[in-house]
């Protein structure tokens, strides 16, 4: 399976600034994904990254809060716009290559 | 549809119990039946998966059971170990274009005590 790094692991940014989370993957994938898991619950999907084409968003995320880029088959970044309190949270991402693998997560906290 | 309805919430065992877990699904196009562990700090992980074709499936301490007609899958970790205590999702999934596109049940954090 493939083995991600994410960065950074957390960080503590301001409200209305924008935090870029990065994950290198150590293979090619053809399908990325980014998640989004409040502290003790489970993780809800924002948007699928394929490489060369728009990233796909689920119900509730819009690419203007979440932009997504997806440059190559091993890279992908998400970043987290115009923050509030409110996208306190961890974000994940994840790849897969014949089964899913998660990076360790992007604890995020706004103040 | 899409929703997997996972329980318990949180779980105490004690070191050498069993630990069981229990997830539910709705939609019979699920193909696949994951469980992940979670520590904190960290990504979930795979830690086994069956197919539905099987109604059990081994691997070392942790054992799932699949219940097709029920539409119920179980994780049972036997002889519990601190080293356990973690965050377990169970998800299902189904092909979507070449990739399983998985659903999250809403997690049990177990604790095994000394």
């Amino acid at each position: 399976s493939a083995v991600i790094s994410q960065k950074p692991s957390r960080d503590i940014c301001q409200r209305g600034t924008s935090l870029t989370i990065q994950c290198q993957v150590d293979s090619q994938v053809t399908m990325m994904f980014w998640y989004r898991q409040q502290p003790g619950q489970s993780l809800t999907l924002i948007a699928t990254a394929n490489q060369g084409s728009e990233a796909t968003y689920e119900s509730g995320f819009v690419i203007d809060k979440f932009p997504i880029s997806r440059p190559n088959l091993t890279f992908s970044t998400l970043t987290v716009s115009n923050m509030s309190p409110e996208d306190s949270s961890i974000y994940l991402c994840s790849a897969w290559r014949g089964g899913y693998t998660f990076g360790s997560g992007t604890r995020l906290t706004v103040v | 549809q899409q929703q997997v309805k996972q329980s318990p919430q949180s779980l105490i065992v004690q070191k050498g119990g069993i630990s069981i877990i229990n997830c539910a699904y709705e939609n019979t196009a699920f193909d696949y039946f994951p469980w992940y562990q979670q520590f904190p700090g960290k990504g979930p992980a795979l830690l086994i998966a069956i197919r539905p074709d099987v109604s059990e499936k081994k691997e070392g301490r942790f054992t799932i059971s699949f219940n097709k007609s029920a539409k119920q899958f179980s994780l049972h970790i036997m002889d519990s170990q601190p080293g356990d205590s973690a965050t377990y999702f169970c998800a299902a999934s189904m092909n979507s274009g070449g990739y399983q596109k998985v659903t999250f049940g809403t997690g049990t954090k177990l604790q095994v005590i000394p």
